[in-house]
């Protein structure tokens, strides 16, 4: 079945640090992928998708790319902000009617000023 | 324009009791999911609601039931709590056929079973 494979955590960075978090994932076809911010105290919240191979979701400074030769998503950013201490969750979502998100175990980041 | 509003916000229950959770979509969403976030943990998909009917549902058991209302709000009901079911219960609503895949959870139900 599909499944989505994330990096632990937690990352703590210094504030104007590069962020790299990984994501892979096994699906078949063609699936779409997401990833989600979770802010302390808030729900998620999504922070870009791709929805085909070599497709670049980006939001708020954040850039992922859709590897299909690789199974990966992974999350960048090239100078994180205290502001973006969150937990951040990979999913991908399967080809066809299948509504169904299939979550990663999230990623917790902390950003020290 | 309100996003996805669920009630209530924390809720403790002890074990064998029954618990409805509510969620309200957002404005012109038609479609509901649920989700069970254990601490530490993504999201677990429960079922999923349109046009009142559960039109897909994950690996949960039949304690685990659900509504959806003409005006497209969802209920989640719990029967036979176990502490097992201790969690944060997410609700996601979105516009079914719609190209935008994008889903808007809300805050979510704190749910404590002791």
């Amino acid at each position: 079945g599909n499944s989505v494979t994330q990096m632990e955590g937690p990352v703590t960075l210094s504030e104007e640090a590069f962020l790299t978090i990984n994501c892979t994932y096994t699906a078949t076809g063609y699936p779409s992928l997401f990833w989600y911010v979770q802010y302390p105290g808030e729900g998620l919240q999504l922070l870009l998708k791709a929805t085909k191979a070599d497709d670049k979701g980006s939001n708020k400074g954040f850039e992922a790319t859709y590897r299909k030769e690789t199974t990966s998503f992974h999350l960048e950013k090239g100078s994180v902000q205290v502001s973006d201490s969150a937990v951040y969750f990979c999913a991908l979502k399967g080809a066809g009617n299948n509504r169904k998100l299939i979550w990663g175990l999230g990623t917790s980041l902390a950003v020290n000023p | 324009d309100a996003g996805v509003t669920q009630s209530p916000t924390h809720l403790i229950k002890t074990r064998g009791q029954q618990v409805t959770l509510r969620c309200s979509p957002k404005s012109g969403h038609d479609t509901v999911s649920w989700y069970q976030q254990a601490l530490g943990q993504g999201p677990q998909f429960i079922f999923q609601y349109y046009e009142e009917e559960e039109r897909q549902r994950g690996n949960f058991p039949d304690r685990f039931s659900g509504h959806q209302f003409p005006n497209y709000s969802s209920e989640l009901n719990v029967n036979a709590l176990l502490l097992g079911d201790s969690a944060l219960y997410l609700c996601a609503s979105s516009l079914a056929g719609g190209t935008n895949e994008k889903l808007f959870f809300g805050s979510g139900t704190q749910l404590s079973v002791l």
